[in-house]
């Protein structure tokens, strides 16, 4: 079955450690997302990629990093910097970036600090 | 600014039931308009999309309309069952911000 998977679903982070969320896709899609998830808010956009070796700064980028080396994989890295990453964190992807494309969401890791 | 809001962050309904959601926007010129279902721990799983120039979409048991001179959109879920419990997001495309912008989400319980 084709999906995307998240990995781990449960991360926990010490004082000035960073941690990388996992996310691969087997849809063959071209854009990724990731997205933060705090409860009572809506979902907010941290990065999104729309080719391999392209990613581009959503809304609240400050405190993460990104690569997209592979079509498949776009893991995310919570710096030190983000000072509050206590989270749910969503990968999703799309054929493409327009607005007319479903976005496909993985199950979520849940990041906790120590 | 922009802003989406969708009704009370809890709906309490019987079964068989129509469940009606909200979504309401402002400062936005969404192009389209999109709604998902999340069960908990679990990512949003898409249900359906309407264009700027539809007024009405179905699937199944569900429909969506689309009011773009309201700023509104009403997500109805009829002869509802216990198995549709689960939040409800409605998200948002507009051309100038080129990005999907989701609602907090209406929680929905239907009872038994």
């Amino acid at each position: 079955d084709g999906g995307i998977t998240q990995s781990p679903k449960y991360l926990f982070r010490k004082e000035g450690q960073n941690v990388t969320l996992s996310c691969e896709q087997n849809l063959n899609h071209d854009a990724m997302y990731w997205y933060r998830q705090d409860p009572g808010q809506g979902l907010r956009l941290i990065y999104y990629s729309q080719i391999v070796n392209d990613f581009q700064k959503g809304d609240i980028a400050e405190g993460y990093s990104v690569s997209r080396e592979k079509k498949e994989s776009f893991p995310l890295t919570v710096t030190s910097a983000q000072k509050n990453p206590t989270a749910f964190y969503l990968c999703a992807s799309s054929p493409s970036t327009g607005g007319t494309q479903p976005q496909h969401f993985g199950d979520g890791t849940r990041l906790s600090i120590l | 600014s922009q802003k989406i809001e969708q009704n009370s962050e809890a709906l309490n309904i019987q079964e068989g039931k129509t469940a009606t959601l909200t979504c309401n926007y402002t400062n936005y010129s969404p192009a389209y308009l999109q709604w998902y279902r999340q069960d908990p721990g679990r990512g949003p799983v898409f249900l359906l999309l309407i264009r700027e120039n539809e007024k009405e979409k179905r699937k199944e048991r569900l429909k969506v309309t689309f009011d773009t001179t309201l700023k509104q959109s009403l997500f109805h879920i009829t002869a509802s069952q216990p198995a549709d419990s689960a939040t409800y997001l409605c998200a948002l495309y507009s051309g100038s911000a080129r990005q999907l912008t989701f609602g907090s989400g209406t929680q929905l319980t239907v009872l038994p």
